[in-house]
């Protein structure tokens, strides 16, 4: 049990263009949801609180129009992100806290984004 | 000084060894505390969670909580090659991360060498 999904696993664009991620959780109910960047030899850094229902709580530094984040159900969130450049090539993982129980968090596998 | 400090390693031992790895904090506040295991660009895996200070064990792993010296430990017995990744300790103020997510240290690099 505890399965989070990441779609897609790995994704190139070219600068300029918008890419959208996708996290579910898929034999649980997560109200939230969280969005880490991994740069290489890297701590996980917390970009975004995302919860159902309503809008994304971001942390200080990262741009809200550049990261958009929709929590639409119980199971999914997207985290879109803008206009993409180079600078944002990075590994993007999200986490999903179980609404029941200790409310744990269970991480996504990732995705990695490489902008050209 | 930042909120977790975690070393970063590599910290290479041979198989069968028992590995210690550690994290000190400097936030009072942190009462959760967990340990994961990321292996090369895959996402981290829930190893241990702990609520306050104590120990907790599971098969080959035992974390320690010592809130006095805001100090966390992981300890494998047994060690095996498949236990070569990253570690991770994280924490936060509340269950699951609560509204603040969850504080993570830099990740130990541990080779388990054949």
């Amino acid at each position: 049990g505890a399965v989070v999904s990441q779609h897609p696993s790995r994704v190139i664009c070219k600068s300029g263009t918008s890419v959208k991620i996708e996290c579910r959780s898929l034999d649980f109910q997560a109200t939230t949801m969280f969005w880490y960047r991994q740069f290489p030899k890297k701590s996980l850094m917390l970009m975004a609180t995302s919860n159902e229902g309503s809008k994304a709580t971001y942390e200080q530094g990262v741009e809200k129009d550049k990261f958009l984040i929709n929590h639409a159900s119980l199971t999914l969130s997207t985290l879109t992100v803008t206009s993409a450049h180079p600078e944002d090539s990075s590994f993007y993982i999200c986490s999903a806290r179980d609404r029941q129980g200790l409310g744990t968090q269970y991480f996504g596998p990732g995705t990695r984004l490489l902008v050209l | 000084q930042k909120e977790v400090e975690q070393d970063p390693g590599p910290l290479s031992v041979p198989e069968g060894a028992i590995v210690s790895l550690n994290c000190t904090y400097s936030n009072s506040a942190f009462q959760y505390f967990m340990w994961y295991r990321q292996y090369s660009r895959k996402g981290p895996e829930l190893l241990m969670y702990t609520y306050s200070s104590g120990n907790k064990e599971d098969g080959r792993f035992t974390a320690q909580v010592d809130k006095s010296s805001k100090y966390i430990s992981l300890f494998i017995r047994d060690s095996q090659p498949s236990d070569s990744a990253t570690y991770l300790c994280a924490m936060s103020r509340y269950s699951g991360g609560g509204a603040d997510g969850l504080t993570f240290g830099k990740g130990t690099h541990l080779i388990i060498q054949p």
